[in-house]
């Protein structure tokens, strides 16, 4: 079983719509949860964390944490086509809030098309 | 906010030869950086923890002896894989914690070993 693991893509949604993207995590002692977004290319950029139970609202961005479940989502309201990229959930495995290690584990990543 | 640079952005080398990138944290201090590793397709697999000051934790699977890491200051980490080959070519990113739950990432240095 993968350590973190990301709904399978790829994930076509129209403009406007709210894109959902899912990610399950092995280790239930994990503490941090992290959402990036990495452009062909380029190195990921960071959308927002989460640590505690329940919604996370940044914008357009809404993240949802459900550690019962070991299950963290993603959700774009709105999309647009510029959220066109890979989105990779990471687990920080030893960090608590506030004192993050920073090492992370990347899921494989799930591909968003937002198309016109 | 904080800025994480690599040099060199991208190197073409010949097999055999050892290539050396950077990692520098711009505006504030990292006694910790990572160094992750990401095939075609594939997400970011994380190769070491650099320690300013001590030596690096590899993670399993990855060979200290091939891929050295030195952490000399507290703004500069480098990764040197040294007698590369082809397989070896992959895009190579650092990152370096920032303050409560921030981590940076450079823009990522992509070799290729031909």
């Amino acid at each position: 079983q993968k350590e973190v693991e990301q709904n399978s893509g790829p994930l076509s949604v129209p403009e406007g719509a709210i894109a959902s993207l899912n990610c399950t995590y092995s280790d239930r002692g994990s503490q941090s949860f992290f959402w990036y977004r990495q452009y062909s290319g380029k190195s990921p950029e960071l959308i927002m964390f989460i640590y505690s139970n329940g919604d996370k609202e940044d914008g357009r961005f809404t993240a949802q944490l459900n550690k019962a479940s070991q299950y963290v989502s993603l959700l774009i309201r709105d999309s647009q086509p510029s959220d066109s990229a890979t989105y990779l959930c990471a687990v920080n495995m030893f960090g608590a809030g506030g004192t993050s290690y920073g090492k992370l584990t990347f899921g494989q990543g799930t591909i968003l098309t937002v198309h016109p | 906010g904080a800025v994480v640079s690599q040099h060199p952005s991208w190197v073409i080398c010949k097999s055999g030869t050892s290539v050396k990138i950077e990692c520098r944290s711009l505006d504030f201090q990292a006694t910790t950086m990572f160094w992750y590793r990401q095939f075609p397709k594939q997400s970011l697999m994380l190769m070491a923890t650099s320690n300013e000051g001590s030596k690096a934790t590899y993670e399993q699977g990855v060979e200290k002896d091939k891929f050295l890491i030195n952490h000399a200051s507290l703004t500069l980490s480098t990764l040197t894989v040294t007698s590369a080959h082809p397989e070896d070519s992959s895009f190579y990113i650092c990152s370096a914690p920032g303050g409560g739950e921030t981590q940076y990432f450079g823009p990522g240095t992509r070799l290729l070993v031909l």
